[in-house]
């Protein structure tokens, strides 16, 4: 089952905060984070286990709420660079990656 | 560089033409996606690769088929192309069902 993200879209100016929330409908292993630019490549991020581990990239991080089954990624002191579509993947553990629908994130000096 | 390469990076081609897409993954990793990406669209999975069989299908067109070879590299044939084929097509690869690494992509134009 596909991962609901939310918001679909946000804008923001250069140096606010962000935060995108990928939920799923049945218990998760593992949430992995990607931000893909427009005409590139997913690329990865992070992989969040559950155990409510909270982990950090830069400015960049997130956490996994187990009780919940879902997972927020937190952007902090936006960059330019921040922009892009970021795309969350559940993992069940014993099935393929599932991908959001994504969010796409406009960052403006 | 993800370790993920595909070939070619554009093709143009006709409507009802056949082409194939190629993928190697990175060294090591047995499974390999394929996913479509419309414009502005998420991630379409199409059918996933492990090891030479395959493990799972998604949406993927009765006139789309795959294949991965010994070597593991895999390869994406699409026949009778229409103009809503065109699209990004990605390849990904993980060493079992996790994290998943993309290649650059093909960006196929139907015409």
């Amino acid at each position: 089952q596909q991962p609901v993200q939310s918001p679909q879209a946000v804008i923001l100016r250069e140096g606010e905060d962000a935060v995108i929330n990928c939920s799923s409908s049945k218990a998760l292993y593992s949430v992995h984070w990607y931000r893909q630019k427009h005409g590139e490549a997913p690329v990865f991020l992070m992989i969040l286990l559950k155990g409510g581990e909270q982990k950090g990239h830069e400015k960049i991080s997130a956490s996994f709420n187990e009780k919940k089954q879902q997972s927020s990624l937190y952007l902090t002191a936006s960059q330019l660079s921040y922009s892009g579509t970021y795309f969350c993947g559940t993992w069940y553990g014993n099935e393929k990656l599932t991908f959001g629908t994504g969010t796409r994130l406009t960052i403006i000096p | 560089d993800s370790g993920v390469t595909q070939t070619p990076k554009h093709l143009i081609t006709a409507t009802g033409q056949r082409v194939t897409l190629r993928c190697s993954p990175r060294s090591g990793d047995l499974s390999v996606y394929w996913y479509q990406q419309s414009l502005d669209q998420g991630l379409q999975f199409l059918i996933q690769y492990y090891n030479g069989e395959e493990r799972a299908k998604g949406n993927i067109l009765e006139r789309f088929s795959a294949q991965q070879f010994p070597d593991l590299h895999s390869e994406l044939n699409l026949s009778s192309l229409e103009l809503g084929d065109s699209a990004l097509y990605f390849c990904a690869s993980s060493v079992s069902e996790g994290t998943q690494y993309f290649g650059p992509g093909t960006r196929l134009l139907v015409l």
